[in-house]
């Protein structure tokens, strides 16, 4: 079953504008990613928060986790048009050995011209 | 060097047909995961192996489903008597064990089309 849950489902802003996008989960977590797909790239990494931090950056990526309130949040500073994009949460649970992760629907932004 | 690779990319079978998919992971990574992907939809896991651990098979839905992975790196998944509704993208990832482990490097995928 699906754990995150990323709002909106759909962003579409115009370039230079910055983008967020949130993630809320609802089980214990050792840390959350970030995920990027197109269909220029396939499906990457962004940037991997753990349960100790709150925030985290990575070039134009913010990331911010609150686990009391179970969410976490990335913001695209400055996009442009190539992030346009599906950006997926995942969260990794705490079981052991076990790095399985459990992802969200994800949120499509489109970053116009 | 090399990412994921899988073949094939894409994959149209008849109803009813056996097929097999088959994932090369990045060298030296121990884990291997198998996802399913719908249009539009987020990753549904499939079945995750780790090293020399019983793999975790708790994803697969059906009975149809199953996967191995050989010498601890290739992986086929094989899905038996195909229906429509097992078309969409399926997706392998691998990563590294220990402190790094959670971080999976995705392969293009394969995408199956059931007639």
């Amino acid at each position: 079953s699906q754990q995150g849950e990323e709002d909106p489902q759909a962003l579409s802003i115009q370039e230079g504008e910055n983008a967020t996008m949130n993630c809320s989960y609802k089980t214990s977590i050792n840390n959350l990613q970030w995920y990027r797909q197109n269909s220029g790239r396939g499906l990457v990494h962004l940037i991997l928060i753990r349960s100790n931090e709150r925030e985290k950056h990575s070039g134009r990526l913010r990331v911010t986790l609150d686990t009391s309130k179970k969410s976490s949040s990335l913001l695209i500073t400055a996009s442009r048009a190539a992030d346009t994009a599906s950006y997926f949460c995942a969260t990794a649970i705490n079981a052991g050995n076990n790095r399985k992760l459990i992802w969200g629907l994800g949120t499509s932004l489109a970053v116009n011209p | 060097g090399a990412g994921v690779s899988q073949s094939p990319s894409n994959k149209v079978t008849e109803k009813g047909k056996d097929v097999e998919l088959r994932c090369d992971p990045i060298s030296g990574h121990t884990a291997l995961y198998w996802y399913r992907q719908s249009l539009g939809q987020g990753l549904e896991f499939l079945i995750y192996f780790q090293g020399n651990s019983a793999p975790d098979k708790s994803g697969l839905p059906s009975d149809r489903f199953s996967a191995e992975r050989t010498g601890g790196s290739v992986s086929t998944l094989t899905i038996q008597r195909t229906q429509q509704e097992d078309s969409a993208v399926y997706l392998c990832a691998s990563s590294f064990g220990g402190a790094r482990s959670y971080e999976q490097y995705f392969g293009p995928g394969t995408r199956l089309t059931v007639t």
